[in-house]
């Protein structure tokens, strides 16, 4: 079955580390998303591509970078790790279904648990 | 940019009840109104969408309705069993897909 894979699924690391986590798809979508979870606060976007060529920053991008490697491939970078990253990141895909607004279901991957110490 | 509440955060209802979830949002234009249902140690899955312009659709025991003019859709769930205790997120889209998420319901069902 087409699906969205994210690795590392946990990671520890420690204050100042780059950690780079990977989202790949074998969906067949041009559009993917990196959010990232934590309690009470529910799915924040980070950043979004709708191509290969196109990178942009959502509500929470500080402190985040991102690489769009391929078409089935989107990966975030954190260049200097701090504890207030420490959450559950979810990358997700949709169709491109031309450029209204939004009408399509977005798939997730399983998640990456990330804890800054 | 768009803005989603979402109420309640947590609810708790006995097995057999009815579950009510409410979201309301800001952008007049947003068309498109996803429930994603979220399993401890899963991830967020589509359970029912509606588009504005219907303003009901029904899934078996789960429904959601839409008031454009209030702007608010809600979720609801009947004869709630065991299995639909998960978090729930509401969404609204923005321009060219961009998604904003209400900050989730926590539903536990009561055996």
């Amino acid at each position: 079955d087409a699906d969205v894979t994210q690795t590392p699924r946990n990671r520890i690391t420690k204050t100042g580390k780059r950690i780079m986590l990977e989202c790949s798809q074998t969906k067949g979508h041009d559009r993917m998303y990196w959010y990232r979870q934590d309690p009470g606060l529910g799915l924040r976007l980070i950043y979004y591509s709708f191509d290969v060529k196109d990178i942009n920053k959502g509500e929470i991008s500080d402190g985040y970078s991102v690489s769009r490697q391929a078409q089935a491939k989107f990966s975030l970078s954190l260049e200097s790790a701090i504890p207030n990253q420490t959450a559950l990141y979810f990358c997700a895909t949709s169709e491109t279904r031309g450029l209204g607004l939004g009408n399509n279901e977005q798939f997730f991957g399983p998640g990456t648990r990330l804890t800054v110490l | 940019g768009e803005n989603v509440e979402q109420h309640p955060s947590t609810l708790s209802v006995q097995e057999g009840d009815s579950a009510v979830i409410k979201c309301t949002y800001s952008d007049s234009a947003s068309n498109y109104f996803p429930w994603y249902k979220q399993e401890l140690g899963k991830r967020p899955q589509l359970i029912i969408d509606i588009r504005s312009n219907v303003g009901e659709k029904k899934d078996q025991r789960i429904a959601v309705t839409l008031n454009k003019t209030a702007k608010h859709f809600s979720l609801h769930i009947t004869e709630t069993q065991p299995e639909d205790s998960a978090v729930y997120f509401c969404a609204a889209p923005q321009l060219y897909q961009k998604v904003t998420f209400g900050t989730g319901t926590k539903l536990q069902v009561i055996p």
